[in-house]
């Protein structure tokens, strides 16, 4: 069974660092990318970034592009996104998803999800 | 940039009855590249429809995707209690991939 295990539930201040996890079983790792999708409280789906394990190819979305890094460990089959110095408006859901490559033609179609992990950002 | 625009925001609807959701997209997309996904409350999002038609394994055929170019549509023929939620259109094929705004299907 394929399955994402995101890591748990964060409450952080201000200011500090962050790097939550997405930890896929059940398919070849390194065969998918796996992508970052951000869900503000109330609002929709945005789409942050993708990484390919197998070489850590990374892109990311302009509009967070220099905001947050995302990296991947094969080895642990586990995909990272981090924040260095977190603000108020970083609080959301974020999700990671795995696609496949995009020479199949589904590159950047999100088959599977994992359950989420919230991010709270608070002084 | 490519902009995904949903419409309506929120539909309200009984069940049993037909859902018409509308995406259209600023620029054509190439080859459909078009996705739908269904969010429920509390849940992460699931993949519905892919290539502007074709449904996702195990996603019931009341389920149907129609549509090319700038124009799409995610038909819902009857809708059961389980199926208010909120729809998102994708726009996929690339390294910079978008999401529409969201339609809410929510009782009437």
């Amino acid at each position: 069974e394929v399955q994402l295990v995101q890591s748990g539930a964060e409450v952080k201040k201000p200011g500090e660092s962050l790097k939550i996890s997405c930890k896929g079983s059940g398919f070849s790792f390194t065969s998918y990318w796996i992508g970052w999708v951000r869900q503000m409280p109330g609002k929709g789906l945005e789409w942050m970034g993708i990484i390919y394990p197998d070489d850590s190819d990374t892109r990311y979305s302009p509009s967070f592009q220099g905001l947050v890094t995302i990296s991947a460990d094969r080895s642990i089959s586990t995909a990272y996104l981090q924040w260095s110095s977190l603000k108020a408006s970083d609080t959301a859901m974020y999700y990671c998803a795995r696609h496949g490559k995009f020479s199949s033609g589904k590159g950047g179609l999100f088959d599977s999800w994992g359950q989420g992990t919230l991010v709270t950002v608070s002084s | 940039e490519i902009v995904l625009t949903q419409s309506p925001g929120t539909l309200s609807l009984s069940p049993g009855e037909r859902a018409t959701l509308s995406c259209r997209a600023s620029q054509s997309l190439s080859s459909s590249y078009l996705a739908w996904y269904q969010q429920k409350r509390g849940q992460a999002p699931r993949l519905l429809i892919y290539g502007a038609s074709s449904r996702a394994t195990g996603i019931p055929d009341r389920f149907s995707g129609s549509g090319s170019g700038t124009d799409f549509t995610l038909t819902i023929s009857t809708l059961e209690p389980e199926d208010f939620a909120v729809y998102y259109c994708q726009k996929y094929g690339s390294s910079q991939l978008i999401f529409g705004g969201g339609t809410k299907v929510e009782i009437k």
